[in-house]
């Protein structure tokens, strides 16, 4: 059975940093190309970051970029997400979440979300 | 304000048949498939259809989706009580990044 266990979020004051892990198993885990997608309170979804299976390919929102960085170990199973200067706006659950391998945005796996707050 | 335009919400009764609209640009869905997910509430979001009417092993044949030109749609047939729920579309943009369509709450009478 296919499984993404996030971890890592909490309480963290504007500027400040967090590193989110995602623990993978039940699957082959450096053969899929996977994505942080989040999700503000009452708001909808919006993609962060996608690193494909070796991690040699990587890409951001223009509203994390910069302050965001993606990065797996696939001897870990372990897909991460260091995240600096934190604003009030990155407030959001974010998952993890598993591509098909078939198309990009298509997500047939998604962990069930850590929560992240950003304030003062 | 999402790259993708969806209706904010939509609404039928049980056995009808309901559809939802993603509008985009040439960028994203003219130029890239269209994927369709079911959020519950504080679940996380699940696919429905990939590659723009492809269903995933498990997901009824009520749901279907289709896409021409620069717009996809989903369609529920044979509305269900348990099909209330958000919907979001979702599509890679020739940018390089991901987009998402602001999400539709289906509301059943």
């Amino acid at each position: 059975e296919v499984q993404l266990v996030e971890s890592g979020g909490g309480l963290v004051q504007p500027g400040g940093s967090l590193r989110l892990s995602c623990a993978a198993s039940g699957f082959t885990f450096s053969g899929y190309e996977l994505s942080w997608v989040r999700q503000a309170p009452g708001k909808g979804l919006e993609w962060v970051s996608y690193i494909s299976s070796t991690g040699n390919t990587i890409f951001y929102a223009d509203s994390v970029k910069g302050r965001f960085t993606i990065s797996r170990d696939n001897a870990k199973n372990s897909l991460y997400l260091q995240m600096n200067s934190l604003r009030v706006e990155d407030t959001a659950v974010y998952y993890c979440a598993r591509e098909g391998g078939t198309t990009m945005l298509a997500f047939h796996y998604w962990g069930q979300g850590t929560l992240v707050t950003v304030s003062s | 304000q999402s790259v993708l335009t969806q209706p904010p919400s939509a609404s039928g009764t049980p056995g009808q048949r309901v559809t939802i609209s993603c509008s985009g640009s040439s960028s994203n869905i003219g130029s890239n498939t269209v994927n369709w997910y079911q959020q519950l509430p504080g679940t996380a979001p699940k696919l429905l259809i990939y590659f723009n009417n492809q269903r995933p092993s498990g997901v009824p044949d009520r749901f279907s989706g289709s896409k021409s030109g620069t717009s996809a749609s989903l369609a529920i047939s044979g509305l269900q009580s348990e099909d209330e729920a958000h919907y979001y579309c979702a599509a890679w943009d020739d940018s390089l990044t991901g987009v998402f369509g602001g999400g539709t709450k289906l509301t059943v009478l």
